[in-house]
């Protein structure tokens, strides 16, 4: 992967509305995908990934992902999101047998 | 298991001084990983290890030099700290080159 674009680096939401981060890379070979979340002052850890087969990717605390080949996205979505759901979502992607590319991240501010 | 952890937590320097950061892991994984994270910047890769005695410039790596004498520690130097080295370095380390990486903590680091 060249490049890992997250379009948003910030998305104020409501307390129990659904949210969309966006994700877009560029690759012209098969990828693996995966979607991370820094909690303040804390490490990163893994919210989902993509290896292979089904599209539609499911992780922790209710999130979800897409990958669409088509448009070389990944974006991640949760129907309703929580004041705990606070922190920034890092995209990041890798060529098989290549490091990880990262997106630049996306912090989610959570409105009550 | 303990996972990755990183010492110190936290460190002011002045301009000029040299450290050693150490990262840790307990998973027996072959590839180690220093990033830094500096605001709106994501995470930017310093160096990176492929296996014991084996070490990789990565994104970033001026100003830093690292060894891995030990499969299971990742050291980072700074031999002349500036302030352009303020930043949180992130130490991670993962069973394959392009799969998931498993962070520690984080290392707050100041340059006065």
């Amino acid at each position: 992967a060249q490049s890992v674009t997250q379009l948003d680096s910030q998305v104020p939401v409501f307390e129990e509305a659904p949210v969309e981060l966006r994700c877009n890379y560029s690759s012209s070979v098969s990828v693996y995908l995966f979607w991370y979340v820094q909690y303040p002052n804390q490490g990163l850890q893994l919210l989902l990934k993509y290896l292979s087969g089904s599209t539609l990717v499911k992780g922790i605390n209710g999130f979800e992902a897409e990958f669409n080949k088509s448009q070389t996205s990944f974006h991640l979505r949760k129907p309703s999101v929580h004041i705990s759901d606070t922190a920034e979502y890092f995209c990041a992607v890798s060529e098989r047998n290549y490091q990880l590319i990262w997106g630049a991240g996306t912090k989610l501010i959570i409105k009550p | 298991n303990a996972g990755v952890t990183q010492t110190p937590k936290f460190r002011v320097l002045k301009t000029g001084q040299s450290m050693t950061l150490l990262c840790a892991q307990d998973m027996n994984h072959e590839y180690m990983y220093w990033y830094r994270q500096d605001p709106g910047m994501g995470l930017r890769l310093i160096h990176y290890s492929v296996g014991e005695g084996t070490t990789a410039k990565g994104e970033v790596p001026d100003g830093y030099n690292v060894s891995r004498l030990k499969k299971q520690n990742f050291l980072l130097g700074l031999e002349s700290a500036a302030p352009s080295q303020t930043s949180v370095y992130f130490c991670a380390s993962s069973p394959s080159l392009a799969g998931e990486q498993f962070f520690g903590p984080g290392t707050r680091l100041t340059v006065l």
